[in-house]
């Protein structure tokens, strides 16, 4: 399958740790991507890579993978987490880029 | 600084067509992947096309034969030629650059868009 797949919405409460979960056969041949995106802002890159975040990113924001599935953890999450998030990658048989449905975070 | 600035969004027919542009700053357009990335009215991102610094290019099924991604080096201008233009086509349009690696595809900049409305 050509497709990532994400649960739609997941709740953390304040200071608590969130795990969302990007399920997809491309994430067998590379590490997925992650995207914050807030309501009225274009998406901003936290995680590439096996787990790395770029300058700026809190590092309460970190990012695994096993098999067909990446995830993407919170750890003490804060009210400004507040978004929608969205994994990455790409289809190496077709050379097109994918998107998950997106996951919208709220915390409590 | 990098910066990325699209134009050329609007009101269009259906059956019309329009062109985008992304303006870069700060980096090289040929140098790198770049993509057109769309999302609809309170939908998700949806990817559009990319071309790689070698030329070449692909499109999402949903776009391919009506929309053609091109670059002009002398401008450092990314452009999106949509043609055929559905309802469904109605987003706003992102450029984002696309690098690869630490093993992953990723986009590291992103413009802020431009909205493209496709209605009679």
């Amino acid at each position: 399958s050509s497709e990532l797949t994400q649960d739609p919405a997941v709740s953390v409460a304040l200071g608590q740790t969130v795990r969302i979960t990007c399920q997809g056969d491309s994430l067998r041949n590379y590490y997925a991507s992650w995207y914050q995106q807030k309501p009225g802002q274009a998406p901003v890159l936290v995680i590439y890579g096996k787990n790395n975040r770029p300058s700026g990113i809190p590092d309460r924001f970190s990012g695994s993978s096993s098999g067909n599935t990446a995830s993407f953890t919170i750890t003490g999450a804060q009210a400004e987490d507040e978004a929608d998030y969205y994994c990455n990658s790409r289809d190496s048989s077709t050379n097109h880029l994918l998107f998950g449905g997106g996951t919208k975070l709220t915390v409590l | 600084e990098v910066q990325l600035v699209e134009s050329g969004g609007g009101l269009i027919q259906p059956g019309g067509s329009l062109r985008l542009s992304c303006a870069a700053s700060g980096f090289t357009v040929s140098s790198n992947y770049m993509n057109w990335v769309r999302q609809a009215p309170g939908r998700g991102l949806e990817w559009v096309s990319v071309i790689y610094s070698g030329g070449g290019t692909y499109y999402a099924d949903s776009v391919r034969g009506r929309f053609t991604i091109s670059r002009d080096n002398s401008k450092n201008t990314l452009y999106l030629q949509m043609t055929s233009l559905r309802a469904e086509d109605t987003a706003l349009y992102y450029c984002a650059r696309g690098l690869y690696g630490s093993g992953s595809h990723y986009f590291d900049y992103w413009g802020q868009g431009t909205l493209v409305t496709v209605s009679s």
